[in-house]
């Protein structure tokens, strides 16, 4: 089977700094993405990691290392426009490739 | 604004009955996917489309069904719906079948009562 794991809500300040973890268990493990989702829209796409190691783009940045199986979305600079869904996604190599998504992390971001 | 067209927006239906959910991707992209959203879930993968043809499969019902035309857009058909379908389903898609990136519509938002 496959699982992906990531906390269901995470809380912070604005201007703070805020780590959003994913684990998963899966087979044929190509790559891990993230997506972004405020309530009522589209999930859009933020980063994605095929190899271990840290990928920054702007205020984000996210990891990965595929012998611990794990990833991490880091949000610098907090802003309330970040409170949203975060969901991890991992691609999946089995032929023919599909992305499967964890549950998601709700972030909210107070004054 | 994605580039994905996704109609209709809202989607209120009886159970039992049968609806169909449009998808356009964006121009270019051959590969369309196609998620459901249940209340505060996470994004469940349908099926996929490239080109025509169908190359992944999700847990989708039997009473779901999909394709995709020539002009690659793609219809997803929801058939003896029942109350537990209501959702929003997310069509998304990609240049090519080994997704990297994908790129989301708006979605349809089905209720059925």
């Amino acid at each position: 089977g496959q699982s992906l794991e990531q906390p269901s809500e995470v809380t912070a300040v604005e201007g703070a700094i805020v780590q959003i973890n994913c684990t998963y268990q899966t087979s044929g493990f190509y790559g891990l993405s993230w997506y972004q989702q405020h309530d009522g829209g589209a999930p859009t796409f933020l980063s994605y990691n095929g190899l271990d190691g840290l990928e920054e783009t702007g205020r984000f940045s996210s990891f990965l290392s595929r012998s611990d199986s794990y990833g991490y979305l880091l949000l610098q600079e907090l802003q309330m426009k970040d409170s949203a869904s975060y969901f991890c996604a991992v691609r999946k190599n089995t032929g023919f490739q599909k992305l499967v998504f964890g549950t998601g992390t709700r972030l909210l971001v107070s004054p | 604004d994605s580039g994905v067209t996704q109609t209709p927006k809202h989607l209120i239906t009886a159970t039992g009955q049968r609806v169909t959910l449009r998808c356009s991707p964006r121009s270019g992209d051959l590969s369309v996917y196609w998620y459901q959203q249940s209340l505060d879930q996470g994004l469940q993968f349908l099926i996929q489309y490239y080109n025509g043809e169908e190359r992944a499969k999700g847990n989708i019902l039997e009473r779901f069904s999909a394709q995709q035309f020539p002009d690659l857009h793609s219809e997803l058909n929801l058939s003896s719906l029942e109350l537990g379908d209501s959702a929003l389903y997310f069509c998304a898609s990609s240049v090519g079948p080994e997704n990297t990136e994908a790129f989301f519509g708006q979605g349809t938002r089905l209720t059925v009562v």
